[in-house]
């Protein structure tokens, strides 16, 4: 059962470069959510998508766009790639968009922006 | 905005000794509090977690305590071993809009010695 898989694991890029970081749940969950993690910043919401076909900013939103191809797959792009936005980068899913609902978290993306 | 204060922001225990994590919220919509914890390289993952409706859950060797007129609560980790040695972060969720993400407290980071 591999719940939540991210890819890249790693990546550097150069200021002004575009990637896409990928996500991918077989959980069959309904919501899907972008963090990013900082060192002394907790985790700070980017994007979601409360269901197949919906997305919302979060608090961070600047800078990124977000994809929900399908009901398994929340994509995240960096358009024009900023140091900083060097962080570490969490999808996480979970069931449904309630309030008791735990929320699954993939091993995360390491990327610096140099 | 940070709508959950987390402290402290760094824990050393001795082996056997007891852990206290503090979060303190200000919304008072928010009605689901977990409590994730993360190791190094990983993603976080649910610990424990507690609604408003009762003052105390206990899971083992973990405990949270709610204080609802004070708008604040708590992780106890009983006889600490090595191996719970983590960052810790508290969280807080609401219902309906926005509110049903999760909104993070900024970690603790915990060494237990032996």
């Amino acid at each position: 059962n591999a719940g939540v898989t991210q890819t890249p694991k790693f990546q550097v890029l150069k200021t002004g470069q575009s990637m896409t970081l990928q996500c991918a749940q077989d959980m069959n969950h309904n919501s899907m959510y972008w963090y990013r993690q900082d060192p002394g910043m907790g985790l700070r919401l980017i994007y979601y998508s409360a269901s197949e076909g919906t997305t919302d900013k979060g608090e961070v939103p600047n800078g990124y766009n977000v994809s929900r191809l399908n009901k398994r797959e929340f994509s995240l792009r960096l358009e024009s790639a900023a140091p900083s936005q060097t962080s570490v980068y969490f999808c996480a899913s979970s069931e449904v968009f309630t309030k008791n609902t735990e929320a699954f978290f993939g091993q995360g993306t390491r990327l610096t922006v140099v | 905005q940070q709508q959950v204060k987390q402290s402290p922001q760094s824990l050393i225990v001795q082996k056997g000794g007891i852990s206290i994590i503090n979060c303190a919220y200000e919304n008072t919509a928010f009605d689901y509090f977990p409590w994730y914890q993360q190791f190094p390289g990983k993603g976080p993952a649910l610990l424990i977690a507690i609604r408003p409706d009762v003052s105390e859950k206990k899971e083992g060797r973990f405990t949270i305590s709610f204080n609802k007129s004070a708008k604040q609560f708590s992780l106890h980790i009983m006889d600490s071993q090595p191996g719970d040695s983590a960052t810790y972060f508290c969280a807080a969720r609401g219902y309906g809009g926005s509110q049903g993400n999760l909104i993070f407290g900024k970690g603790t980071k915990l060494s237990v010695k032996p």
